[in-house]
């Protein structure tokens, strides 16, 4: 069954970086696009960035433009964001998810990994 | 500020149905982008409820169902169970310079 499973959150000061990954399984990952969502404490969901299967098709949150970057690595079914110059707004639970697309929408997410930016 | 417009709360007894709204924008709902609605429970990963206004991932019960109309969107849970009690999103897409994906601000379902 598909799988998709985070890592690397953690506690950091304001200004501070985090690389965050997501190992996906049970399907032929190079094929699907992907994106980064998040939930801040007592929010909403919001989407932070996605990339297209080969990786070169990328759109970001404008709030997080010039400070995060989605990359993949097909080869090793992994996701990956790195998050530089960390504010205390971006802390939140960050989900990866399979972006199906515009018709069928995130099908698979995984179960998070938290990320708090606090001096 | 989420860029479509859920209210934060419903509420229904076992067996009742309730209706969750999703109202966005001629940029996004109304620009005829399809509209996706996740289930979320607290701790869990979120799950894909409805795709493309009204279709059903295989699993989902046909208590849920949804429609739109225009720039608006709406979930309908009938025969409610004690086990609906989750947080619900509508999500959809924008043609504005902010953001690609928007997400509604989540309604939170309680069955009493």
């Amino acid at each position: 069954q598909v799988q998709l499973v985070e890592s690397g959150g953690g506690l950091v000061k304001p200004g501070e970086s985090l690389r965050l990954s997501c190992e996906g399984s049970g399907f032929t990952f190079g094929d699907y696009f992907m994106s980064w969502i998040r939930q801040a404490p007592g929010k909403g969901l919001e989407w932070v960035a996605y990339i297209g299967s080969s990786g070169t098709t990328i759109y970001y949150l404008d709030s997080v433009k010039g400070r995060f970057t989605i990359s993949r690595d097909n080869a090793k079914d992994s996701l990956f964001l790195q998050m530089n110059s960390l504010r205390a707004e971006d802390t939140a639970v960050y989900y990866c998810a399979r972006d199906d697309g515009y018709s069928y929408g995130f099908t698979y997410w995984g179960r998070g990994t938290r990320v708090t930016v606090s001096s | 500020q989420s860029v479509l417009t859920q209210p934060p709360s419903v509420s229904g007894a076992p067996g009742q149905s309730v209706t969750i709204s999703c109202t966005g924008t001629t940029s996004n709902i109304g620009e005829d982008f399809d509209v996706h609605w996740y289930q979320h429970l607290p701790g869990r990963a979120p799950k894909l409820l409805i795709y493309g206004d009204n279709s059903r991932p295989s699993g989902v019960p046909d208590r849920f169902s949804a429609s739109r109309s225009g720039a608006s969107a709406s979930l309908v849970i009938t025969g409610l169970q004690g086990e609906d009690e989750a947080d619900y999103y509508c999500q959809s897409y924008d043609s504005g310079p902010t953001s690609h994906v928007v997400f509604g601000g989540g309604t939170k379902l309680t069955v009493l």
